[in-house]
């Protein structure tokens, strides 16, 4: 069976500083693999994909993450945090053709001036 | 282009009770998926309609009924409100023959069970 592991619960950074979330995940086929956000009160937004191709895949809101296939993870990042990315980030994972997502537990960002 | 749009966005139930939740999905898609969102929690998987058939489901009791009609739109019904069943309820859609497994979710419509 699929799963997503998320470490960390809170993340808190400075504003301009480095964002680094992380994701792992469990699979027994090669995966699709998705961030989205949510804002408060609000649905969840894509952020980024990769299903196939480059493992370097980039995002909306300067947001990319990394496909590593031999660490099973999918780690996100940012150069440098604005305080419009406080949010919580979740990690899903899907078989390929499926359309069926499986999700971590989620992350809160947290970014202080 | 309007987007997955859900209703209502809130209500306050008693347990015992029922209620129906509604999706219409994003333009141009065929499939509407629902997940179950706990408080603090990630989203969980309920079940998936494709052609007005359930196509996959989630490990929720029968309690978690749905349907899909001609135009694609959905319901959840949840019969014999639990305490446990307070949540946000999401919607996604998608279509069956995008390749990309990319789902794009409504705001949900949050559930309090009293």
């Amino acid at each position: 069976a699929q799963s997503v592991t998320q470490l960390g619960s809170h993340v808190s950074v400075s504003e301009g500083a480095l964002v680094l979330l992380r994701c792992n995940y469990s699979s027994s086929v090669p995966p699709y693999l998705f961030w989205y956000v949510q804002y408060p009160n609000q649905g969840l937004q894509l952020l980024l994909k990769y299903t196939t191709g480059a493992t370097l895949v980039k995002g909306i809101n300067g947001f990319e993450a990394e496909f590593k296939k031999s660490e099973t993870s999918f780690h996100l990042t940012k150069p440098s945090a604005h305080m419009s990315d406080a949010a919580e980030y979740f990690c899903a994972v899907s078989d390929r053709g499926i359309q069926k997502l499986v999700f971590g537990t989620g992350t809160r960002l947290l970014v202080s001036p | 282009d309007a987007g997955v749009t859900q209703s209502p966005t809130h209500l306050i139930k008693t347990r015992g009770q029922q209620v129906t939740l509604r999706c219409s999905p994003k333009s141009g898609h065929d499939t509407v998926s629902w997940y179950q969102q706990a408080l603090g929690q990630g989203p969980q998987f309920i079940f998936q309609y494709y052609e007005e058939e359930e196509r996959q489901r989630g490990n929720f009791p029968d309690r978690f009924s749905g349907h899909q009609f001609p135009n694609y739109s959905s319901e959840l019904n949840v019969n014999a409100l639990l305490l446990g069943d307070s949540a946000l309820y999401l919607c996604a859609s998608s279509s069956i023959g995008g390749n990309t497994g990319e789902l794009f979710f409504g705001e949900g419509s949050r559930l309090t069970v009293l």
